[in-house]
C-alpha cells in the first residue's frame, strides 16, 4: 500500500533563505510519480513540481527543486530565496503507475506548514 | 496553470438533506477526481471518474455518495442523505490522462461543506 510521511509539522524561516522540506514514501511499485503541492491560506491547492521515479535528474521549476534519493525513498522539496508569499502548507504526494497498480489515486502526506518572516 | 473551478465555495445544510457539489474541470481533461479534507488533515481520495464511469472508489465513498458528469457539463458529487461526518472540504481534481507527463492532477479551490 502507498504511504507518504512528512515528519516536519511546521518550519519558520527568514525570507530570502533556503528551506528544505522532507518527505519519505512507501510503495511496492517500481514505477511511481511524486508531487509537491502547496495549500495557501485561502485553501487553494497549487501544483508545484513533480518527479517521475524513472528519471535520475532532480526536477527544478523556478525556485523549487527536488532532492530525489530513490534508495532512501525520499523526495525533499527545496525552496531557494524564499518569499513571504511562500508561506503555506506544503503537501508531498505520490501516485503509482496505473498499469501496474490499477489505481491513479494520489496519496498525500500530512503537510508541512512553512512560515516565512521578513 | 490549468484552472479547475468549484461551485459553491461554501455550503451549509441540515443533516439528512441532499447536497450537490459542482466542479468545472480543465477543458481538455478526461479524468476527474474528488478528494475529502477534514480540517487540519491531509486530503484523502474518494473517487475517480472516466468516460462516464466510476473507475475506482475508496472506503470513504459511502453508498450515499454518487458522481456524474451529464453531457460534458459539471462533474458533480452528490451526497444523499448527508451526515454530520460529511462536514469537510471537498476538492475536485482533473487530469488529461493517467500515464506519462500529462497526468498531473490539478485541483479546484474546494467546497467547504458544513452539515448541521
Amino acid at each position: 500500500a502507498q504511504k507518504v510521511t512528512q515528519t516536519q509539522t511546521s518550519i519558520s524561516v527568514m525570507e530570502k533563505t533556503t528551506v528544505t522540506m522532507d518527505c519519505v514514501y512507501e510503495t511496492q511499485d517500481s514505477s511511481y510519480f511524486l508531487f509537491w503541492y502547496k495549500q495557501t491560506a485561502s485553501g487553494e491547492i497549487v501544483f508545484l513540481i513533480r518527479q517521475d521515479s524513472y528519471k535520475k535528474e532532480n526536477a527544478t521549476v523556478g525556485h523549487y527543486s527536488l532532492n530525489f534519493q530513490k534508495p532512501k525513498s525520499s523526495i525533499g522539496l527545496i525552496i531557494t530565496a524564499t518569499q513571504i508569499e511562500d508561506s503555506a502548507v506544503y503537501f508531498c504526494a505520490m501516485r503509482e503507475a496505473f498499469r501496474s497498480s490499477n489505481t491513479d489515486k494520489v496519496v498525500f502526506g500530512t503537510g508541512t506548514r512553512l512560515q516565512v518572516s521578513p | 496553470g490549468p484552472k479547475v473551478l468549484q461551485i459553491p465555495s461554501h455550503q451549509i445544510i441540515d443533516m439528512g438533506q441532499m447536497v450537490t457539489l459542482n466542479c468545472d474541470p480543465v477543458s481538455n481533461h478526461l479524468y476527474f477526481y474528488w478528494y475529502k479534507q477534514i480540517l487540519g488533515q491531509q486530503m484523502e481520495f474518494l473517487v475517480n471518474f472516466y468516460n462516464g464511469k466510476v473507475m475506482e472508489k475508496s472506503k470513504l465513498f459511502k453508498d450515499q455518495f454518487s458522481v456524474e458528469r451529464p453531457d460534458g457539463s459539471y462533474f458533480t458529487l452528490k451526497i444523499q442523505p448527508t451526515a454530520l461526518e460529511d462536514s469537510a472540504v471537498y476538492f475536485c481534481a482533473s487530469s488529461f490522462r493517467t500515464g506519462g507527463n500529462q497526468d498531473t492532477q490539478y485541483f479546484g479551490p474546494g467546497t467547504r461543506l458544513l452539515v448541521l
